[in-house]
């Protein structure tokens, strides 16, 4: 069983630039979430995905936006990256929606300078 | 007001102690209770979860959930230095919900 994979594990960008990251989902699972933890701070909810759609947004801007794909894997894309977006960017996924068993990624380490 | 508030601590306690970690949540709809541990530069993991008010014990961790008071703890007994980590509370409203975040430091 394949557990959720996260690339890449490290990115610098600057100010105003745009990112990608990506997600592999755990095999079986067609739910995935994306969250925003920056240092010493518990995960934000940034949004999550089910059968390619969105479903539930957390507090954050239009500039964050996603994607599923057919085989659950999934993109956060940030646009216009500002300092404040510097941090660790976790993907989990689950079997259901709104679950509260999620099984993390290692994270995308973001560092906007 | 945050949805979910833990103490950021750091909470000391020695080797063999309780430690007990505590959880606050605004949302009384909150249907379901979550501890993750979280490891210094690693993912979160879950560790224990709660439906109903009262008790559930899990070898050395026991979660505890008083919804009239919307209020969700955690003890672990006999605390190892392996258990030194940051543990997060998190509540399920449509979607799962962190707090901050205690970070829990056990001494030998």
């Amino acid at each position: 069983e394949t557990g959720v994979t996260q690339s890449p594990t490290h990115l610098i960008k600057t100010r105003g630039q745009q990112v990608t990251l990506r997600c592999s989902s755990q095999s079986g699972h067609n739910t995935v979430s994306w969250y925003q933890q920056a240092l010493g701070q518990g995960p934000q909810f940034i949004f999550q995905y089910y059968r390619e759609e969105e479903n539930g947004r957390g507090n954050f801007p239009p500039r964050f936006s996603g994607l599923q794909f057919p085989n659950y894997s999934s993109e956060l894309n940030v646009n216009a990256l500002e300092l404040d977006d510097s941090a660790l960017y976790l993907c989990a996924s689950s079997l259901a929606i709104g679950a509260g068993e999620l099984f993390f990624g290692e994270g995308s380490r973001l560092t906007v300078l | 007001q945050k949805e979910v508030e833990q103490n950021s601590g750091p909470l000391s306690v020695p080797e063999g102690a309780i430690a007990s970690l505590n959880c606050t949540y605004s949302d009384r709809g909150s249907q379901s209770f979550f501890w993750y541990r979280q490891y210094s530069g690693k993912s979160p993991e879950l560790i224990m979860f709660i439906y109903s008010n009262g008790d559930k014990e899990d070898g050395r961790f026991t979660a505890q959930l008083n919804k009239a008071s919307q209020y969700v703890s955690l003890l672990i007994r006999d605390s190892q230095p392996s258990d030194s980590a940051t543990y997060l509370c998190a509540v399920t409203t449509g979607k799962l919900i962190f707090g901050q975040g205690t970070t829990l430091q056990v001494k030998p």
